[in-house]
């Protein structure tokens, strides 16, 4: 059954650093998106990207957030200079985008910014 | 704006119990409701959704979920919980594709323990 990978699964960083989260979502899929959660709290939406574009983007989407198709099949999350509170699980998610779609999650990337 | 309320953020049964665990949601319109279900160390799976077909939708492993309009209601249950069903479970909701709002707003999810 087709997935949604993501590298790496765990990554430690300084703060101030830079970032990027890799997926791969599933490959008939057009619509991507990644979504946070800190640590004993609740998944949050960060943003949505179709046809080379932002379709849909969250407060928490400021300008040190980027997200990138560099390719055909990978999707990336880059934090150009990461702060504490960004140290989450991140998840990328892809869909149809056809009808009752669902929504297909990876299995996270686990960050923590020392 | 959209929002999910879990009432309860640990629900603790026996084995072989109901399981009953509790989402109510507001949206501003038709709401399409997911349930997810994390395992440790894993990512979210999904249980099921509504996107206004049948208000009794059926997912997997033994798991359903009721859409109550008049309640803003989308409990999910399960007649007889089993050991690895023990999980933690989001409710989520969406506009669907129809509003151009895919975002998924989650709620706070809740934490099964099953007991022997």
């Amino acid at each position: 059954e087709p997935e949604v990978t993501q590298t790496p699964s765990h990554q430690v960083t300084q703060m101030g650093q830079e970032v990027i989260l890799r997926c791969v979502p599933i490959s008939n899929h057009l619509y991507f998106y990644w979504y946070r959660q800190i640590l004993g709290q609740k998944v949050e939406f960060l943003v949505s990207f179709y046809n080379n574009e932002i379709s849909e983007k969250s407060e928490i989407f400021d300008d040190q957030f980027s997200v990138e198709r560099p390719d055909g099949s990978n999707f990336t999350l880059k934090i150009r200079s990461t702060k504490l509170e960004d140290s989450a699980m991140y998840f990328c998610a892809s869909s149809t985008g056809q009808g009752r779609e669902t929504q297909y999650f990876g299995p996270g990337t686990r960050l923590l910014v020392l | 704006a959209q929002s999910v309320t879990q009432l309860g953020s640990h629900v603790s049964v026996s084995e072989g119990a109901l399981v009953l665990l509790r989402c109510n949601y507001s949206s501003s319109v038709p709401p399409y409701l997911f349930w997810y279900v994390q395992y440790p160390n894993q990512g979210l799976q999904l249980l099921l959704k509504y996107t206004s077909a049948a208000t009794l939708v059926k997912g997997i492993n033994g798991f359903e979920a009721e859409f109550k309009k008049s309640e803003t209601s989308f409990h999910l249950t399960k007649p007889s919980a089993h050991m690895s069903d023990a999980a933690e479970y989001f409710c989520a909701v969406s506009g669907g594709g129809d509003t151009g709002r895919r975002a998924l707003t989650f709620g706070s999810g809740t934490r099964l323990q099953v007991q022997p």
